[in-house]
Formats: C-alpha cells, sequence, structure tokens
C-alpha cells in the first residue's frame, strides 16, 4: 500500500516553454501533498505544501508564480513549471501525506535547454 | 528552532560489519520520527514511523530506535545492496516534517 506516482519520469524542454509534472496517490486518498527539489547530493528541499481544495503554501524564497500548484482532487497534485530556464533543471519529488507519514513519488528529472 | 541532524554525513563498510546511523532531532511536540532509505535517481522509499522513547521497529538487516532525542538505525551484516542514502525526519505538532541532511551509506563486497 501507499503508493505514490509521478508523470513523467524524465523531460527534457527548451528555455521558455511550461512542463507539467503530475502526483498521484493509487491506493489512498491524501488531502495534503508536498513538492520537493533536490540537488545531487544534497537533502530535500521543500518548495511547497499543496492541500486539496485549497491554494498550496509556498516556503520562502519559492516564486509561486513560477511554480503553479493544483491539488483538484484527492489523488491528484500538479506542479507546473511556467517558463523554465536552464537553472530550473532539477530533480523534482513529490510526496502524498498518509495519517502521519508521507509517500514519495518516483521523482521526475527535470532539464531545461 | 526545529532540527534534524544526521551523522556521519558518510560510512563506508566492508560486508557484514555491522554499524549504526544516528538521527539527533529538536522538534516541539513530536509526530513522529521517519527514516526513508534514497536510492539514486530515485524518490525516498519509506521504511519506519517512531512515535514515542523506547520504541523499536525491525525490517530485514535494519533495526530503528527511538529516545527523546534521537535515534539510530542499526544496520546488521549489510550487504552491497543495502548502499544507499538514509533519510530521518521528524514531524513536529504542527504537522511540518523536518528532513536531516542524509546519511550516505557505502557497502562494499
Amino acid at each position: 500500500g501507499a503508493v505514490v506516482s509521478q508523470h513523467p519520469s524524465r523531460v527534457i524542454c527548451k528555455s521558455g516553454t511550461s512542463v507539467k509534472i503530475e502526483c498521484r496517490s493509487l491506493d489512498f486518498q491524501a488531502t495534503t501533498m508536498f513538492w520537493y527539489r533536490q540537488f545531487p547530493k544534497q537533502s530535500l528541499m521543500l518548495m511547497a505544501t499543496s492541500n486539496e481544495g485549497s491554494k498550496a503554501t509556498y516556503e520562502q524564497g519559492v516564486e509561486k508564480d513560477k511554480f503553479l500548484i493544483n491539488h483538484a482532487s484527492l489523488t491528484l497534485s500538479t506542479l507546473t513549471v511556467t517558463s523554465a530556464h536552464p537553472e530550473d533543471s532539477s530533480f523534482y519529488i513529490c510526496s502524498a501525506q498518509d495519517s502521519d507519514t508521507q509517500y514519495f513519488g518516483p521523482g521526475t528529472r527535470l532539464t531545461v535547454l | 528552532e526545529d532540527q534534524v541532524t544526521q551523522s556521519p554525513e558518510a560510512l563506508r563498510l566492508q560486508e557484514g560489519e555491522s554499524s549504526s546511523l544516528n538521527c539527533s532531532y529538536t522538534v516541539s511536540g513530536l509526530r513522529g520520527l521517519f527514516w526513508y532509505r534514497q536510492d539514486p535517481g530515485k524518490g525516498p522509499e519509506f521504511l519506519f514511523t517512531l512515535y514515542s522513547a523506547g520504541e523499536e521497529k525491525e525490517k530485514e538487516r535494519l533495526k530503528a530506535t527511538l529516545t527523546k532525542k534521537e535515534s539510530f538505525l542499526h544496520i546488521t551484516a549489510p550487504k552491497p545492496e543495502d548502499s544507499a542514502t538514509y533519510l530521518c525526519a521528524a514531524g513536529d505538532g504542527g504537522f511540518k516534517t523536518i528532513f536531516g541532511a542524509g546519511t550516505r551509506l557505502f557497502v562494499k563486497a
């Protein structure tokens, strides 16, 4: 149980385009989901907390107009990177909360050319 | 300020050489202490949740323990496939989860 999927697993896009990443909880409902960014050999950096039916809460320094989060249902949250630039290239990981525990997706490798 | 500190940053073991990873935490109203395993290029995989001091949980060669200030992840007779980064996280009373920087474990055959 407690499986979280992410799609796509990797994406390459041109600078200036937008990219959408989906995060789904497959066998449980998640009122709260989280979006993280991870740089090579570093720990997770929380970007935002996504609550179903309400606006996401962004961490300090994260541009909400650049990283759009939509949590439209209890099993789906999406992260859209708008007008992507090479510095947005990173590993993005989502998690979904089931009771006290966060369960993570497999991650999405974004490369912006 | 809530904080989670893991040590060592990296640990190199020979196959079969048991050891422990440390996680020190300072959190108001601990909701749970979590351990994850992360392989390169993948999302963290959930291992354990501990709720109160004195609690222990085991899974194969791994055993997690909890005190009021620390948690330990004991690895008994590790194998090369146990090589990974192990992340510790503490949940506070406000439903925020604070992650440590992780311990990179290398097990050599």
